[in-house]
């Protein structure tokens, strides 16, 4: 089946600084989101970008579908963005199913 | 994503107790879905429900028994839980099973005594 694979598993950072976050997948795909999953557990769209790019305030995504990566972008990080990132792909032919890379741990520090 | 309920927030059952988990969603989508997860893993696919019907059931234990009475809403049926099925389940909505995102609740935090 289609693997998903995310980088780095873990990163801190100081509140304000910049982080590229990384989904490689190993076939081509219909679906591709972004979730933020906070710490009380609430999984959190952040796009739906199975292809080009995406911006929402501080975040934004790019899929290059041809080469099988997506990545996601923070800039200027608050406390806030703590959590953990998750990529998850999916395929038609999988009937709807979502198939979860492992994440990203984010810590921003204050 | 607020725009799909589940109750309860929070269960604690005994492993000879029967209870069910319910997820709402009033957007008109015709597919749904229940996940599993499992502390510091990433959520799995149980099962997937389109158009009321259930199509996919990823090998999953007869002691969880889904149920999708209509289309806004999706049922977890469990029985005789095991220490080890302990974990947050989460439900999720698309537009259909081609036409995603697909919009998660914030899940039931489950645990089995």
């Amino acid at each position: 089946g289609i693997q998903v694979e995310q980088s780095p598993p873990d990163l801190i950072l100081q509140e304000g600084a910049n982080s590229t976050l990384r989904c490689n997948f190993s076939d081509s795909v219909n679906n591709l989101q972004w979730f933020h999953q906070n710490p009380w557990g609430q999984l959190i769209n952040l796009f739906y970008i199975p292809s080009g790019t995406k911006q929402n305030g501080r975040l934004s995504a790019t899929t290059v579908a041809t080469e099988r990566y997506s990545l996601l972008y923070i800039s200027s990080s608050q406390t806030t963005d703590s959590g953990v990132y998750f990529c998850a792909v999916g395929l038609y032919n999988q009937g709807g199913k979502l198939i979860f890379g492992q994440g990203t741990e984010l810590s921003v520090k204050p | 994503d607020t725009e799909v309920t589940q109750t309860p927030k929070h269960l604690v059952m005994g492993m000879t107790n029967k209870k069910s988990l319910k997820c709402e969603q009033h957007m008109g989508h015709r597919a749904m879905y229940w996940y599993k997860q499992k502390a510091k893993k990433p959520p799995e696919l149980m099962f997937v429900y389109s158009y009321e019907k259930l199509s996919i059931n990823e090998s999953v234990p007869s002691r969880f028994s889904p149920e999708c009475p209509n289309s806004s809403l999706l049922n977890l049926h469990l029985h005789a839980l095991q220490p080890e099925d302990s974990a947050l389940y989460l439900c999720a909505s698309s537009q259909d099973v081609y036409d995603q995102p697909q919009h998660f609740g914030d899940g039931t935090r489950l645990s089995i005594l």
